[in-house]
């Protein structure tokens, strides 16, 4: 597509239940980012991929977060043992590889309530 | 480490009146500096940034932003503002140089909510 997709939209987790986001990014693009935003605050890194290697993933809050993207184009965040804190708009994002620095395409997010 | 800093959380004008945006910043290091703006039900977009050269970038749209080096700023203006800007603003850094394996890791500040009204 012509921009990066996210799904789903919106995701009503119970405490406890592991969930699933979903990213496509633009195609060719060799960068991928994910980034969480709660409430009224910035987005916040999560973690960062070049192609299907994840060279930094120092924004992870906890190890109930893992990111994949085995193929080097779809990405996915799980969480596992959803927590309330847990609960925030996550953001996936993608670049060109050799593109200006900071220069960050967004999905429109997968917003995240855990009940 | 870096981090930016927005001071107003929102911003109320109204159409045609001038509005300016503050972002200030933090780092020991030389950074490169964004403007990222997200309209009601969309992602984030770049809006402006700067990197190296003049102090005062554009954008297509009648933004501009000035780098204040001394001042440690990045504030964000627009002479006139119509009803479409209404929007969430968001200003971000990202240190300079060689990123090795990771690029484009951008702090974000918490937002800047601009409000035009008729």
């Amino acid at each position: 597509g012509a921009g990066v997709s996210q799904s789903p939209r919106y995701k009503v987790a119970k405490r406890g239940q592991d969930v699933a986001l979903r990213c496509d990014p633009i195609s060719g693009h060799v960068s991928l980012f994910w980034y969480q935003q709660a409430l009224g605050q910035g987005p916040e890194f999560l973690t960062y991929f070049q192609n299907e290697a994840q060279l930094d993933k120092s924004g992870l809050p906890s190890d109930r977060f893992f990111a994949e993207r085995p193929e080097g184009s779809v990405s996915t965040l799980k969480i596992q043992r959803t927590q309330q804190e847990d609960s925030a708009v996550y953001l996936c994002a993608s670049s060109l590889a050799l593109g200006v620095p900071g220069e960050l395409f967004f999905g429109e997010g997968s917003r995240l309530t855990v009940l | 480490a870096q981090s930016v800093t927005q001071l107003d959380s929102q911003v109320p004008v109204f159409e045609e009146a001038p509005v300016e945006l503050r972002c200030n910043y933090s780092s020991s290091v030389s950074v490169y500096l964004f403007w990222y703006v997200q309209y009601p039900n969309q992602g984030l977009q770049l809006l402006l940034k700067y990197l190296s050269g003049s102090t005062l970038v554009e954008s297509i749209n009648g933004f501009e932003a000035e780098f204040n080096k001394s001042q440690t700023s990045f504030h964000l203006r627009k002479p006139s503002v119509h009803i479409s800007d209404t929007a969430e603003y968001f200003c971000a850094v990202i240190r300079s140089g060689n990123y090795g394996g990771s690029q484009g890791n951008l702090i974000f500040g918490k937002g800047t909510k601009l409000s035009v009204k008729p």
